[in-house]
């Protein structure tokens, strides 16, 4: 089984710019999870997609956001890039729900914002 | 004040020796999961536990509910072990993660 896959790996954004980020799931699983870690702040949770909807979310600005598709592919966005939203950018997917289940991490997406 | 907290920050160890490494929480949880992360950047999921002891090859997890706190150990630790260990804690609608334990074994 193919595992979780991320793109891109990197990329380079400057201050006010917007971008977007793609997850793909291991197949079968309908849950997938957004995680920012920086070298400051650790790792933080952002939000959680279930069957298109997303389920939980952690305590980012509104900057931050993401949508879940039929196939269980996931996007997040970050709009109006600050320096401080430099960081690698995990995505995970489970069978049915983020702490109940195993987590499959992907690879990540390094994001560096000058 | 984190909700978790993971000690040692940094250990280092001799190849084959016993490992441990503490985490402890503030909040009610419904799980709590240990991670590893290797230089590079990719996590692995190591174990899920919700109550008692679990056990992989050379890795052992524990949880005590009523005191709040984990451990996971290494037995025989090895070089390739060298990673950082992430405790995480689930309270159904949020986690919330350690800062990590940086380990190196040295051959």
């Amino acid at each position: 089984k193919a595992g979780v896959t991320q793109t891109p790996r990197y990329l380079i954004k400057t201050r006010g710019q917007q971008v977007t980020l793609s997850c793909s799931p291991i197949s079968g699983h309908r849950s997938v999870s957004w995680y920012q870690q920086t070298p400051g702040q650790g790792l933080q949770f952002l939000f959680e997609y279930f069957s298109e909807t997303q389920r939980n979310k952690g305590n980012f600005p509104g900057r931050f956001s993401g949508r879940q598709f039929s196939n269980s592919r996931s996007e997040m966005n970050v709009s109006t890039l600050e320096l401080g939203d430099s960081a690698l950018y995990l995505c995970a997917s489970s069978l049915v729900r983020a702490g109940g289940d195993e987590q499959y991490f992907g690879p990540g997406t390094r994001l560096t914002v000058t | 004040k984190n909700e978790v907290e993971q000690s040692p920050q940094n250990l280092t160890a001799q190849e084959g020796e016993f490992i441990t490494i503490n985490c402890s929480y503030s909040v009610g949880i419904s799980a709590l999961h240990w991670l590893q992360q290797h230089p590079g950047g990719g996590i692995v999921s190591l174990f899920m536990l919700s109550s008692g002891k679990k056990k992989h090859g050379r890795l052992i997890a524990t949880i005590n509910i009523q005191e709040k706190h984990s451990s996971l150990h290494i037995t025989a630790s090895h070089p390739r072990d060298s990673a950082v260990y992430i405790c995480a804690v689930d309270r159904g609608n949020q986690f919330y993660f350690g800062t990590g334990t940086s380990l190196t074994v040295i051959p």
